[in-house]
C-alpha cells in the first residue's frame, strides 16, 4: 500500500526557515517523481515544486524559486522541501505528492502538513 | 505559465442531476497531459482523470473526461451525496505544472 506521510510543519516567525520531509512507502522510491503542492487557508491548490526520481532534475514555481529547494534522499525514501525567508503568504497545508513521470499527473497524495507563517 | 481557468466557481445541484464543469487553457495543451482531482473538506485530494478522459483506478464510470485544445469538461452523470465536493483541473505537459482554481459543488 502506497503511503506519503508529511512532517515538520510548524508555527515559523516571517523570516524564518523550516524544512519539510515526506516518507514515502510502499513503492519503489527511486523510480518516481515526486512534487510538492500547497493550499492556503480557504484556497485552491498552487503546485511549487518537481523532481526526478534520481534527483537530478527540479524545478520550482516561480513564486518559490530562490528561496524553497525540494531534494530527496532515496537511501531513505524520503523527499524533502527546504524554506527559507518565509513569509505570511506561504502559510498554507503542505502536500507532498507522486507522480505517474516527470511529466505525468498526481496519482497518490499525502495527508499533508500545516505551516503557519507569523508576521 | 499556461493559465487554467475554472468554471463555474460554485455549481448547486441535486442528487441525481448531472453536473457539467469547465476548465479553460490559457493557451493549447496537450490532452495527454489534463487530470482532474476531486478533494473534499478536511482530505488531500484524490485523482479523478488523467490524459484528459482517462478514468483513474477505482473512479466509478459516472465521472467523465473530455476536451482538447483549450477546452476541457468533467462530467459527473449522476450527483452522489459523495460527490459534493470540489474539483480541480491541473496541466502536467510542462512546467510550471498549474492548477485551475477549482469549482465547488454544492448540495442544492
Amino acid at each position: 500500500e502506497v503511503q506519503l506521510v508529511e512532517s515538520g510543519g510548524a508555527l515559523v516567525q516571517s523570516g524564518g526557515s523550516l524544512r519539510l520531509s515526506c516518507a514515502a512507502s510502499g513503492f519503489t522510491f527511486s523510480s518516481y517523481a515526486m512534487s510538492w503542492v500547497r493550499q492556503a487557508p480557504g484556497r485552491g491548490l498552487e503546485w511549487l515544486s518537481v523532481i526526478s526520481g534520481s534527483g537530478g532534475a527540479r524545478y520550482h514555481a516561480d513564486s518559490v524559486n530562490g528561496r524553497f529547494t525540494i531534494s530527496r534522499d532515496n537511501s531513505k525514501n524520503t523527499l524533502y522541501l527546504n524554506m527559507n525567508s518565509l513569509r505570511a503568504e506561504d502559510t498554507a497545508v503542505y502536500y507532498c505528492a507522486k507522480k505517474a513521470s516527470w511529466f505525468g499527473e498526481i496519482v497518490f497524495w499525502g495527508p499533508g502538513t500545516l505551516v503557519t507563517v507569523s508576521s | 505559465e499556461i493559465v487554467l481557468t475554472q468554471s463555474p466557481g460554485t455549481l448547486s445541484l441535486s442528487p441525481g442531476e448531472r453536473a457539467t464543469l469547465s476548465c479553460r487553457a490559457s493557451q493549447s495543451i496537450s490532452s495527454s497531459s489534463l487530470a482532474w482531482y476531486q478533494q473534499k473538506p478536511g482530505q488531500a485530494p484524490r485523482l479523478l482523470i488523467y490524459g484528459a478522459s482517462s478514468r483513474a483506478t477505482g473512479i466509478p464510470d459516472r465521472f467523465s473526461g473530455s476536451g482538447s485544445g483549450t477546452d476541457f469538461i468533467l462530467t459527473i452523470s449522476r450527483l452522489e451525496t459523495e460527490d459534493f465536493a470540489v474539483y480541480y483541473c491541473q496541466h502536467y505537459g510542462n512546467s510550471p505544472q498549474t492548477f485551475g482554481g477549482g469549482t465547488k459543488v454544492e448540495i442544492k
